[in-house]
């Protein structure tokens, strides 16, 4: 069975900062994708960034960019010049790609961005 | 603009009613659609894939009699929690997978059971 661990419950950083998010995970597929979601205060679910495992570059999306180490089993997310927006729960996600749709979640990251 | 919508979006119930949740892909045909649930400051956790035609397919320790799925159409999945108590109450999240490999969320139901 797959399992994705977030072992930082609750940051913080100053406005304009960078931060990095942790996440490991455990499986023995070979074929699959890691993702990032981002849950504001309204709860909708945002997708942040995507990482397919094959793919040895690291994933960017503008100021959100990820460090994978595959034979680490470990997928951290950066998020430079924080901003107050930025401010939700972050979810690091794992989906087989055998079985699409099916998101396997860590446990939540807090992040609070402060002025 | 929203590409999966949930219908309502905050619901009270009685102990020992049902409720039933809507979601609905609005701008494609969705032949699986997911169910999530999510307590407070926690994790979603998969409960159910809802496939269009057929029967859902329920992940370990949900119970399939209590969480009833109904993919009535290609844009419409239902989840009609029954007979509910209050540790039914919880946030339900479902998702779309309009493109391979990458999941659209409806924006929830809160669930309150009285």
């Amino acid at each position: 069975a797959q399992t994705v661990t977030q072992s930082q419950p609750e940051m913080s950083v100053q406005e304009a900062e960078t931060v990095t998010l942790s996440c490991t995970y455990d499986t023995s597929e070979s074929n699959y994708y890691l993702f990032w979601y981002k849950q504001p205060p309204s709860r909708q679910m945002i997708l942040v960034i995507r990482q397919e495992a094959y793919k040895q570059q690291n994933a960017t999306e503008n100021r959100f960019s990820v460090n994978f180490q595959k034979a680490a089993k470990s997928f951290s997310l950066k998020i430079s010049d924080s901003q107050l927006g930025d401010t939700a729960m972050y979810f690091c996600a794992f989906m087989k790609q055998s079985n699409t749709g099916k998101l396997i979640f860590g446990q939540g990251t807090t992040l609070q961005v402060k002025p | 603009g929203a590409v999966v919508s949930q219908h309502p979006s905050w619901v009270i119930c009685k102990s020992g009613t049902s409720v039933k949740i809507e979601c609905r892909s609005l701008d494609f045909q969705a032949t699986t659609m997911f169910w999530y649930r999510q307590f407070p400051k926690q994790s979603l956790m998969l409960m159910a894939t809802s496939n269009e035609g057929s029967k859902a397919t329920y992940e370990q320790g949900v119970e399939k009699d209590k969480f009833l799925i109904n993919h009535a159409s290609l844009t419409l999945s239902t989840l009609t929690v029954t007979s509910a108590h209050p540790e039914d109450s919880s946030f339900y999240i479902c998702s779309v997978d309009r493109v391979p490999y990458e999941q659209y969320f409806g924006p929830g139901t809160r669930l309150t059971v009285t």
